[in-house]
């Protein structure tokens, strides 16, 4: 069964607007992290955010923000003020507590197009 | 700064070669991953390890093989390559952690290999 869902193949934003990222997630666990990585052209995949299921605010980093609404298992990532540079591959993932920490799922992925 | 090299960025291989892709960190990292990516499948899970000599499989380990003989150096073995391993092949470390997920679990990847098999 598919447990980290991106429904947006890929997605546009003009250039300094903000955007989302949908990521929905499927765990029986209670103690859970989720991740988000950027994966630009050149094929490296860059840790972004990261939230755990106990935090209570939603993890922030820079221009990446992610809107974490536990009952309904999202895990959005907000960009805010795209740049040309944003253009690029993003994942979600979720870490497993239950699995010791040593398999993290990841999603199909969205890609972003950043239009000047 | 965490640093994960792999040894190749693109590789051309025939089929039944044996093919090796070697992954080294220089973060202490006792976990360390091999996946590969195809689009539209994001990333899957050849093999893990959580220690020197340890090794665990993962989603799709057939075909593959791995050795850990020291922490910092993880390699993935092709024994005979095939043209459906044609892919990018990403390794990845972390640290080990159990129970509460608190954030230090986060993978670290590579540049990753694109590796063609002809």
């Amino acid at each position: 069964a598919q447990k980290i869902t991106q429904t947006q193949p890929g997605m546009f934003v003009q250039e300094k607007e903000a955007v989302t990222l949908d990521c929905t997630y499927d765990t029986s666990d209670q103690s859970y992290g989720l991740f988000w990585y950027k994966q630009p052209s050149s094929g490296e995949m860059i840790f972004l955010i990261y939230q755990g299921s106990y935090d209570e605010q939603n993890a922030t980093e820079g221009r990446y923000s992610l809107n974490f609404q536990k009952a309904r298992k999202s895990a959005n990532l907000v960009i805010s003020a795209s740049q040309l540079g944003d253009s690029a591959m993003y994942f979600c993932a979720m870490r497993e507590a239950l699995t010791g920490g040593f398999k993290t799922i990841f999603g199909a992925g969205t890609r972003l197009f950043v239009k000047a | 700064d965490v640093k994960v090299t792999q040894s190749s960025r693109y590789l051309v291989k025939r089929t039944g070669e044996k093919v090796f892709l070697e992954c080294v960190q220089d973060m202490d990292h006792e976990n360390m991953f091999w996946y590969r990516q195809d689009p539209g499948l994001g990333l899957r899970l050849i093999y893990f390890s959580y220690d020197v000599k340890m090794k665990e499989k993962g989603d799709i380990p057939e075909g593959y093989s791995v050795s850990r003989e020291k922490k910092e150096r993880f390699s993935l073995i092709l024994e005979s390559a095939s043209t459906n391993q044609t892919s990018m092949y990403l390794c990845a470390s972390s640290f080990r952690t159990s129970g509460r997920a608190t954030g230090q679990e986060t993978q670290y990847f590579g540049p990753g290999t694109r590796l063609l098999v002809l």
